[in-house]
């Protein structure tokens, strides 16, 4: 079964800094891998994904992921943090494999950007 | 934001009673997924609606039921709710078949059985 794994609770970062959030996978097959942004009270936005290609895939809000195959490894980065990017974040990947587009969710990681 | 629009946006059920949750998908999309988050997790996935039908369904017990209808709207009804139930759920409309696409998500519904 696909999975994906995000092993950090909370990252903490001060703004103007890079910040990396970390993703690893298990997948048969090919993986299509997304990242989603979610704040408060609110539902998920969509920031990124791997399909095919470049390994570094660029998204929404400056943010940028890094897929490697031999580390199974899908990290969510952003060269200079802000204070709104303060939010929780999930890595998830689409289970393939059982004819329909269900997503496998990581548990998510709190981002805290500090001033 | 997505075109995808849920009602109602808050709700307090009482333990046994039985709710019914709705969710208007993204123009151009047909596939209808739904997904329970509870407080600390990740979201969980129910189930997906395609052509009315539903073809696929996580480890959610019969009493978890949906519907889609011919404007590709749906709906998610729960029986019998146990104090577990509580929880935001999300839904999120796809295209069918098409992998590689992102599925857009609704705001959610913060369900509170009490």
């Amino acid at each position: 079964a696909q999975s994906v794994a995000q092993p950090e609770d909370q990252v903490n970062v001060a703004e103007g800094n890079p910040l990396t959030v970390k993703c690893t996978y298990s997948v048969s097959g090919n993986p299509y891998l997304f990242w989603y942004v979610q704040y408060p009270n609110r539902g998920l936005q969509f920031l990124l994904k791997y399909i095919t290609g470049d390994n570094l895939v660029k998204g929404s809000y400056g943010f940028e992921a890094e897929f490697n195959k031999s580390q199974t490894s899908f990290h969510l980065k952003k060269p200079s943090a802000l204070v709104s990017d303060s939010a929780l974040y999930f890595c998830a990947v689409r289970d393939v494999g059982t004819g329909f587009q269900k997503l496998v969710f990581g548990t998510g990681t709190r981002l805290l950007v500090s001033p | 934001e997505t075109g995808v629009t849920q009602s109602p946006t808050h709700l307090i059920k009482t333990r046994g009673q039985q709710v019914t949750l709705r969710c208007s998908s993204q123009s151009g999309h047909n596939t209808v997924s739904w997904y329970q988050q509870a407080l600390g997790q990740g979201p969980q996935f129910i189930f997906q609606y395609y052509r009315e039908e539903e073809n696929g369904r996580g480890n959610f017990p019969p009493r978890f039921s949906g519907l889609q209808f011919p404007n590709y709207s749906s709906e998610l009804n729960v029986n019998a709710l146990e104090l577990d139930d509580s929880a935001l759920y999300l839904c999120a409309s796809s295209v069918f078949g098409q992998a590689g696409t992102e599925a857009f998500f609704g705001q959610g519904t913060r369900l509170t059985v009490v």
